[in-house]
């Protein structure tokens, strides 16, 4: 079983949907949740950062913790054709060392005009 | 513009040939990291380094080399060893303070002739 385990899609949603993304894992030590956005052939982009449980909101983006079931998620509001791209979820216990950052396999995301 | 400017964009292997990514950053950073990336998987950890002169391996170090010798430059070197090298690599720096929060490169497309 994969520490992360996270859909691939592809998922295909009209413009102006609210997009649901989602992330499980198993380590009840990770403590950091972030939220990482890539557009093809493209290095990664940092979307959202979380300590612990709960929610945080940045505009469009709304990044929800749930560790009592190790279970995150992404929502993006008013979906743009921008929006399109693989979004990865990330998680830390916040060791030291920044080789304890698990990566899930991303979501491709597409928005239809 | 601060940045983590990688080169080249595409790089080709030969049978037996070592080549070196590169990988440097003006961004101020003490940590960098090398992460490889294959379709439909997570990002995986290669090597990463948190001052100058020092570096550690990742989950999957076999097959290749890295350097630290000034605080902006972190090449990577892949290695005849390394069997199955096509892949996107991904360099990324990050503050101590803030370890989760990585910024990466562009990424460089490696492939084997």
């Amino acid at each position: 079983q994969k520490e992360v385990e996270q859909d691939p899609g592809p998922l295909s949603v009209p413009e102006g949907a609210i997009v649901s993304l989602n992330c499980t894992y198993s380590n009840s030590a990770f403590q950091y949740f972030m939220w990482y956005r890539q557009y093809s052939r493209k290095g990664p982009e940092l979307l959202m950062y979380t300590y612990s449980s709960g929610n945080k909101e940045d505009g469009r983006f709304t990044a929800q913790v749930d560790k009592s079931s190790k279970y995150i998620s992404l929502f993006i509001r008013d979906s743009q054709p921008s929006d399109s791209a693989t979004y990865l979820c990330a998680m830390s216990a916040g060791y030291s060392s920044a080789s304890k950052i698990i990566f899930g396999s991303g979501t491709r995301l597409s928005i239809r005009p | 513009d601060g940045g983590i400017t990688q080169s080249p964009k595409y790089l080709f292997r030969k049978e037996g040939q070592n080549v070196t990514l590169s990988c440097e950053q003006n961004l101020n950073h003490d940590a960098m990291y090398w992460y490889r990336q294959d379709p439909g998987q997570g990002l995986r950890l290669i090597y990463y380094s948190q001052i100058v002169n020092d570096f550690q391996k990742g989950d999957i170090a076999e097959g290749y080399s890295v350097s630290r010798e000034k605080k902006e430059s972190f090449p990577l070197t892949v290695t005849s060893a390394q069997k199955n090298p096509t892949a996107f690599y991904l360099c990324a720096s990050s503050t101590p303070q803030d370890r989760e929060k990585l910024f990466f490169g562009s990424g460089t497309q490696l492939s084997v002739l």
